[in-house]
């Protein structure tokens, strides 16, 4: 049982360049979730979704897009990549009953754009 | 406004000691979840400890407690006996809207001292 897996764990990237994290989980998790974490500071909220088809925007959504076309997986696709985007990406999923709610996380995907 | 409140940046406490780390939260919603994460220097995303907004025990977890009040929107959490293990980044975190949407304070650092 992989529970949620991310990849890349590292990458660099150059400005204005793109690309995709991918994140899967096999847990039959309805709820999935991408933050960023920058350095010495809590999570913030890119974008997240209830279930396939479906995504919202978090807290800080601008310069990422996200798709969801099956339950198990949950990219987050960056476009020109700036500096200000480099950070500690994590996806994470849970059970969509609420009142239960642990997040369960993959292992962090480390970005850094030059 | 910050949804969640974290307003001590580092903490210290000496080893056997009971600590609270702070934590308010602003949500209009009647229906809520909240959390404590435990994230150690190796980075990975621990989860402690849950509480539903109509729970009316506070909820436990071996050496953690969440103190909920709910008319002061606080999640206090309270570590007791104090490990070395313990010194780590808490985050609190939230879910509403729906139980959908979760996010995250800035945290807290808590560093335990022999």
């Amino acid at each position: 049982n992989a529970g949620v897996t991310q990849t890349p764990k590292f990458r660099i990237l150059k400005i204005g360049q793109s690309m995709t994290l991918q994140c899967t989980q096999d847990m039959n998790h309805n709820y999935m979730y991408w933050y960023r974490q920058d350095p010495g500071m809590g999570l913030k909220l890119i974008y997240y979704s209830v279930g396939a088809g479906i995504t919202d925007k978090g807290e800080v959504p601008n310069g990422y897009n996200v798709s969801r076309s099956t339950t198990e997986d949950f990219p987050l696709r960056l476009e020109l990549a700036a500096p200000s985007q480099t950070s500690v990406y994590f996806c994470a999923s849970s059970y969509s009953i609420g009142n239960t709610g642990e997040l369960f996380f993959g292992e962090g995907s480390r970005l850094t754009v030059l | 406004a910050q949804k969640i409140t974290q307003t001590q940046p580092g903490m210290f406490v000496q080893e056997k000691e009971a600590v609270t780390l702070d934590c308010t939260y602003d949500t209009s919603d009647q229906s809520y979840g909240l959390f404590w994460y435990k994230q150690p220097s190796s980075g990975e995303m621990i989860f402690l400890i849950y509480q539903g907004s109509y729970d009316e025990q506070n909820a436990t977890e071996g050496r953690y407690s969440l103190n909920f009040q709910k008319a002061r929107k606080s999640a206090n959490l309270v570590i007791s006996a104090s490990q070395l293990g313990d010194s780590a980044m808490y985050f609190c975190a939230m879910n509403d809207e729906g139980y959908q949407k979760v996010t995250f304070g800035i945290g807290t650092k808590l560093q335990v001292i022999p």
